[in-house]
């Protein structure tokens, strides 16, 4: 069974604080590395989705790294603002049969106090 | 808009009885893909399906049925054989199959047991 690890499991930043955190993953058999954000009450949103070893993605004030060799991917956001509050997901593509599945990681849950 | 609708938003079960959430896309996405979270877990696979009349079983599909009769349709019906219901739904779909593809989220189902 596939392991995706996110850290830490919640988080707790002052509005204009930068953050990040880490999305672990096999390192084995990789096609791709998804990040969601998943606001209350409303559906998970895909924010990037990488494929290549150091690749590098941004959206506005939130960017994600991504090293396929010792599975780890980051996401940062740079100033957080009171609506970056929300799960952040990250699910892993593997390169085996299946390979339309993907594996999602429990979540890192941001709230960002005013 | 473009998007997922998922029906109904709350439903309850009886013991022994069948219930059959909807999932309708109107994206005009190949593939299509049902996730059950339950709480402190990540999102797990019930069922999949690439294509129309076509479907797979995900990771935790014991108890689960789905069809593909239609493109933009895709209900999961969960049987008097999954002994353990209660959950939050959700549908999703990517524009092809392949887990480099972004997927779509509905806003949820969420069952429980009367």
């Amino acid at each position: 069974i596939l392991n995706v690890e996110q850290s830490p499991q919640s988080l707790h930043v002052q509005e204009g604080d930068s953050t990040n955190f880490t999305c672990s993953f096999p390192s084995s058999n990789f096609y791709a590395l998804h990040w969601y954000r998943w606001e209350t009450a409303k559906s998970p949103e895909a924010l990037f989705v990488m494929t290549l070893n150091g690749d590098e993605k941004k959206k506005g004030r939130i960017s994600a790294t991504l090293n396929t060799k010792e599975g780890y991917s980051y996401l940062y956001i740079k100033g957080s603002q009171p609506e970056d509050s929300a799960t952040y997901l990250c699910a892993f593509g593997g390169a085996q049969g299946g390979s339309e599945k993907l594996v999602f990681g429990k979540g890192t849950k941001l709230t960002v106090n005013p | 808009d473009g998007g997922i609708t998922q029906s109904p938003k709350y439903l309850f079960r009886k013991e022994g009885q069948n219930v059959t959430l909807s999932c309708e896309q109107n994206l005009n996405h190949d593939a299509m893909y049902w996730y059950r979270q339950d709480p402190g877990q990540g999102l797990r696979l019930i069922y999949y399906s690439q294509i129309v009349n076509d479907f797979q079983k995900g990771d935790i599909a014991e108890g689960y049925s789905v069809s593909r009769e239609k493109k933009e349709s895709f209900p999961l019906t969960v049987t008097s054989a999954q002994k353990n219901p209660t959950a939050f739904y959700l549908c999703a779909s990517s524009i092809f199959r392949g887990s480099n593809q972004p997927q779509h989220f509905g806003d949820g189902t969420r069952l429980s047991i009367l």
